[in-house]
């Protein structure tokens, strides 16, 4: 089974200013596919960007780029530029490579503040 | 983009009644989901459906839970007698069948049970 660790609840970042959030994962697979969500309090699930673990670049959207570190099981997200309306809940999730289930396990979330 | 769509945004209901939550997947998506969000938690798997069967559920989906696929568009998710502890957001996602493993969340049914 996969487990996926993000060890800060809450975090806060003034605005324009840049914000790393951590997330850990433990799994025996070795493909498999790592993302970060965005849930504002709309509580709408967005995806902010993916990461397949076979790349070894990282992945960028943006402002939003991660620091994918496989050996360590390690998937940060970092938020350049912040903006008011990063404020948000951020998931991180793990996801097995083409199973026919292809279910997803998130972290408990890191509840981001963006301060002006 | 293409969306998933879910209905009703919020629901009430009594406790021990039966609710049906449904779910309108991206039209050529074949994978779908139910996830739960229970409010200030993360976000739980509940079960995955694929070539009209369940394929994997979670330890939540227990024999109260029930999902179907009733025509070509539609995928919902019952409740057949409803406790407290269901109340959450329940959140319908599906993906295609090629790959990149990106998967469309619908904007969640809120379920309260009183």
């Amino acid at each position: 089974a996969q487990t996926v660790t993000q060890s800060q609840p809450e975090m806060s970042v003034q605005e324009a200013e840049t914000v790393t959030l951590s997330c850990t994962y433990d799994t025996s697979e070795s493909n498999y596919y790592l993302f970060w969500y965005k849930q504002p309090p709309s509580r709408q699930m967005i995806l902010v960007i993916r990461q397949e673990a076979y790349k070894q670049q990282n992945a960028t959207e943006n402002r939003f780029s991660v620091n994918f570190q496989k050996a360590a099981k390690s998937f940060s997200l970092k938020i350049s530029d912040s903006q008011l309306g990063d404020t948000a809940m951020y998931f991180c999730a793990f996801m097995k490579l083409n199973t026919n289930a292809g279910k997803s396990t998130f972290g408990d979330g890191t509840t981001l503040t963006v301060k002006p | 983009e293409p969306e998933v769509t879910q209905t009703p945004s919020h629901q009430v209901t009594q406790m021990g009644q039966e609710v049906i939550l449904r779910c309108v997947p991206i039209s050529n998506h074949l994978y779908f989901y139910w996830y739960r969000q229970i409010l200030g938690q993360k976000v739980e798997f509940l079960v995955s459906f694929y070539n009209n069967e369940i394929s994997e559920k979670s330890e939540i989906f227990d024999d109260q839970f029930s999902v179907e696929r009733p025509d070509g568009s539609n995928f919902t998710l019952k409740i057949r007698s409803t406790k407290l502890e269901d109340s959450a957001m329940y959140f319908c996602a599906s993906k295609s069948a090629t790959g990149r493993e990106k998967l469309f969340f619908g904007s969640g049914t809120q379920l309260s049970v009183l």
